[in-house]
């Protein structure tokens, strides 16, 4: 596989079930992030996780909490979350060093409904 | 504040017929810039990214992106559009000597194509 990898493509929870995201990439990038993207709304960053340490967390509820294990794969692991939540989940990796373009490489997100 | 505007929401084109989508900045230096498209259900693919020299410059997909200094402005052009050219339309930045982490995206333009 290339690129960015998103899984599932779609997810719908109740608000009080446990779920996760997940995102893997196969770029060798070294920097990863989650955006939000709701209808009407501008892209939302989330996180960034740079190396795998978490670099920028921007006031996101704490029923969101990001994993990164390794420079390859990032989860979102969701929980009590509210219908408001319901949106589309892009995950994106880049180069971080070694000449920094700028440029972000998405997964084909994954669209979340809250029941 | 750094900002970028995308003025037009929607915009509906004749197949075959030309197209120009806008975008402007407001940085105090010239940031890199980019153009991404999302298809529905999709996330988000680089079209054609702008860091110096030529101010013309080529993208995937037939696009084309122009970069004016004394307008802040980075417009996107194709001269055909073509039916499965239909989707949204993101312009981005990044300040230079920066890192994707700070990118700024405008809030989209959705493009409809009239058969």
């Amino acid at each position: 596989e290339t690129g960015v990898t998103q899984t599932p493509r779609h997810l719908v929870m109740g608000m009080t079930n446990k779920k996760s995201l997940k995102c893997e990439q196969h770029l060798g990038h070294n920097a990863m992030y989650w955006y939000k993207q709701s209808a009407k709304k501008p892209l939302e960053l989330m996180f960034v996780y740079n190396f795998k340490e978490q670099t920028e967390n921007n006031s996101v509820p704490s029923r969101f909490s990001p994993e990164c294990p390794n420079s390859s794969h990032l989860f979102l692991h969701l929980h009590t979350l509210q219908p408001e939540d319901s949106a589309l989940y892009l995950c994106a990796s880049s180069q971080l060093s070694g000449g920094d373009t700028g440029e972000l490489f998405f997964g084909e997100g994954s669209r979340l409904t809250v029941l | 504040a750094q900002s970028v505007t995308q003025p037009d929401i929607h915009i509906t084109v004749s197949e075959g017929a030309s197209l120009e989508l806008r975008c402007n900045y407001s940085y105090g230096a010239t940031p890199y810039l980019f153009w991404y498209v999302q298809s529905p259900g999709q996330g988000l693919q680089l079209l054609l990214k702008y860091f110096s020299g030529d101010t013309l410059v080529q993208g995937i997909k037939g696009f084309e992106a122009e970069f004016k200094r004394s307008q802040s402005s980075f417009n996107l052009r194709k001269p055909s559009v073509h039916w499965s050219d239909a989707a949204e339309y993101f312009c981005a930045v990044v300040p230079v000597y920066s890192s994707a982490s700070k990118i700024i995206f405008g809030s989209g333009t959705r493009l409809s194509i009239r058969p």
